[in-house]
């Protein structure tokens, strides 16, 4: 089965504070693809990362990183110094690929909110 | 550079009316396309998907159909819809590029049905 769970519905921090965001994954592909996409309130969805399963480096993207371990099946996002703008619901998705059509399977979001 | 447009952004429906959603990618040639619906507080559903004009894969059986009739246009339609069609429907577009196939997404449409 492929499914993605991020069990953290919604997060409340206070602004400068590091906020780790889980994402657990499933998939019997041995070739895959993750991602990350914000939503803010607007609602259009914002590329953040893609991460193939051969490539297990962690990622640094200014206050962004991201901790992917394939002997988890986990691909955390970490918000580091968390500013207010920051604010906006978070998914993790999968993308097996011997779909064919790179469907994306999303997990359910999370919610961030950073208080001031 | 791609964009992606939707159309309209808003939309209030009667319960039984019919629907006509559109997207129109700009900037890229034979993309997949796709069609998802975001319920209130909830993640995203893959309704359609197309690799082609006039080639739809439906996920999931509903009251809901799509075409795309030329090659960056795909349209979402409802000959009636429910109480249950209200949502944020995105459409997205993604190029298989050195194996990998992100997909980016549009502004949305978020639809009530009243």
């Amino acid at each position: 089965a492929q499914k993605v769970t991020q069990a953290q519905t919604e997060i409340s921090v206070v602004e400068k504070e590091d906020v780790t965001l889980d994402c657990v994954y499933e998939t019997r592909d041995t070739t895959y693809y993750l991602f990350w996409y914000k939503q803010p309130p607007s609602g259009e969805l914002v590329f953040l990362i893609r991460r193939n399963s051969f490539d297990e480096q962690n990622e640094i993207s200014g206050r962004y990183s991201w901790n992917f371990q394939k002997s988890t099946s986990s691909f955390n996002f970490t918000i580091t110094a968390s500013q207010v703008v920051d604010s906006a619901v978070y998914f993790c998705a999968l993308s097996p690929t011997t779909s064919g059509t790179y469907k994306y399977i999303f997990g359910t979001g999370t919610r961030l909110k950073v208080l001031a | 550079s791609q964009t992606i447009h939707q159309w309209p952004a808003t939309l209030v429906q009667p319960v039984g009316s019919p629907l006509s959603l559109e997207c129109t990618v700009e900037g890229t040639s034979n993309p997949n396309l796709y069609w998802y619906r975001q319920a209130a507080g909830r993640g995203l559903q893959l309704l359609f998907y197309s690799v082609g004009i006039g080639q739809i894969s439906s996920e999931v059986p509903q009251n809901l159909s799509a075409s795309r009739p030329q090659d960056r246009q795909f349209i979402l339609s409802s000959k009636k819809l429910l109480l249950s069609d209200s949502g944020f429907y995105l459409c997205a577009w993604s190029v298989r590029r050195s194996g990998m196939d992100e997909q980016f997404f549009g502004p949305g449409t978020r639809l009530t049905v009243l």
